[in-house]
């Protein structure tokens, strides 16, 4: 499968803690993004790492990629209630029209 | 702004019944993709649409069939449903090329008894 594994499958915490998530897969990659998907709705883009870079911050998020290793990381610093969801990476398959998904970490920011 | 636009929401059929659920865009993407979400199996792609007149299969094509009417809507049909499908599909479309965002739709929730 070329799907992305992603670990841990759920995690919960303190608000004002710290998130960590981390996705793996197999297939080299130009670049990987992060979505967010809230209960019951669609998922929504947060972030984008190409693969020439090692590290990419937006607000409170901060992603790493490491293309040797085949993984990806994605931390939420300071976390709120509002940011319980669960989180997916993505990255397509080299000279293809298709995206994978990774198979997602539930997040529960407990207030 | 609709952005991805899918019907029904929810649905029910029986075993052996067949249903489409459509799918629409207003933002002039090329590309254009259907998935299933399952516990625990994360999304998973079932067919995409590169550019309107072309659809490829994905990761779960079995059981499932597409159209790409125009460049705005892309379908997908189960022409003889079974329980294994009872899911939440999401209909999603980017522009071409990699690194472009992916705009999903709000689901579709498919119960088959």
């Amino acid at each position: 499968s070329q799907q992305g594994e992603e670990d841990p499958q759920a995690l919960s915490i303190q608000e004002g803690e710290n998130a960590t998530m981390n996705c793996s897969y197999k297939t080299s990659i130009n670049n990987l993004q992060w979505y967010r998907q809230n209960s019951g709705r669609g998922l929504v883009h947060l972030i984008l790492i190409r693969s020439n870079e090692r590290e990419k911050h937006s607000g409170r998020l901060r992603v790493t990629l490491d293309t040797s290793k085949k993984s990806s990381s994605l931390l939420i610093t300071a976390s709120r209630a509002a940011d319980t969801a669960s989180y997916f990476c993505a990255f397509k398959v080299p000279g293809t029209y298709k995206y994978i998904f990774g198979t997602g970490t539930r997040l529960k920011v407990l207030a | 702004n609709a952005g991805v636009t899918q019907t029904p929401k929810f649905q029910v059929l029986k075993t052996g019944q067949s249903m489409t659920l459509q799918c629409a865009q207003d933002m002039n993407h090329n590309s254009m993709y259907w998935y299933r979400q399952d516990p625990g199996m994360g999304l998973r792609l079932i067919y995409y649409s590169a550019s309107e007149g072309t659809t490829d299969k994905g990761e779960v094509p079995n059981g499932y069939n597409v159209s790409r009417l125009n460049k705005r809507e892309f379908s997908l049909r189960l022409e003889s449903a079974a329980p294994s499908q009872t899911s939440v599909y999401f209909c999603a479309s980017s522009e071409a090329g990699d690194g472009n965002t992916i705009y999903f739709g709000e689901g579709s929730w498919l119960t088959v008894v």
